[in-house]
């Protein structure tokens, strides 16, 4: 079985200020990872994904993924953030299927 | 361009009451469909997925049911309502399956009182 954990609930951090949001997974088999970002009272949308290839993914406004097999993390990271990142993030793992799992998901909370 | 609509926005229930929200993909034919459940500090969880019109997959045992009746069209349904059944409600598409980005709708905030 496929899991994902995002350790942080919420994270505040002042604006300009790197940031980085943990994610962890579980899976037995290959996976693919995800990360979706909510605005309040909105659908997800795409930040990123890796399928295979290089463990660095770039993404839509600046964030970044690096994909670390060995200690099963998909870390997402954005050198300076600004007021307009304040969402919900969320990590999410499919496997053989296209069933996709999501962790609990991370509040950014961006301060001026 | 693909696009998802979703209806409701929002939702205001009594217990014990039927349900119906749909979901509506233009753009694309064939699609994965999937609806989703946001409650509070839980994620998402998935509960139905359908891979054509009337295949429907559940992933979560509850009152809930859903039906594809036509290619691009998904619908939640319920014939009473609890209070857990309270939450946002997402519907979302896929085109290929395994790997495959899933593109949401905005949504269904439903409350039930």
């Amino acid at each position: 079985a496929q899991s994902v954990t995002q350790l942080d609930s919420q994270v505040p951090v002042f604006e300009e200020a790197p940031v980085e949001l943990r994610c962890n997974y579980s899976s037995s088999v290959s996976v693919y990872l995800f990360w979706y970002v909510q605005y309040p009272n909105q659908g997800l949308q795409l930040l990123l994904k890796y399928l295979s290839g290089s463990t660095l993914v770039k993404g839509i406004n600046g964030f970044e993924a690096e994909f670390n097999k060995s200690q099963t993390s998909f870390h997402l990271r954005k050198p300076s953030v600004h007021i307009s990142d304040t969402a919900e993030y969320f990590c999410a793992v499919s496997g053989i299927t296209d069933k996709l799992i999501f962790g609990t998901g991370t509040r950014l909370q961006v301060f001026p | 361009s693909q696009t998802i609509h979703q209806w409701p926005a929002t939702l205001v229930q009594p217990v014990g009451s039927p349900l119906s929200l749909e979901c509506t993909v233009e753009g694309t034919s064939n699609p994965n469909l999937y609806w989703y459940r946001q409650a509070a500090g839980r994620g998402l969880q998935l509960l139905f997925y359908s891979v054509g019109i009337g295949q429907i997959s559940s992933e979560v045992p509850q009152n809930l049911s859903a039906s594809r009746p036509q290619d691009r069209q998904f619908i939640l349904s319920s014939k009473k309502l609890l209070l857990s059944d309270s939450g946002f409600y997402l519907c979302a598409w896929s085109v290929t399956g395994v790997g495959d980005t899933q593109y949401f709708g905005p949504g269904t905030r439903l409350t039930v009182l």
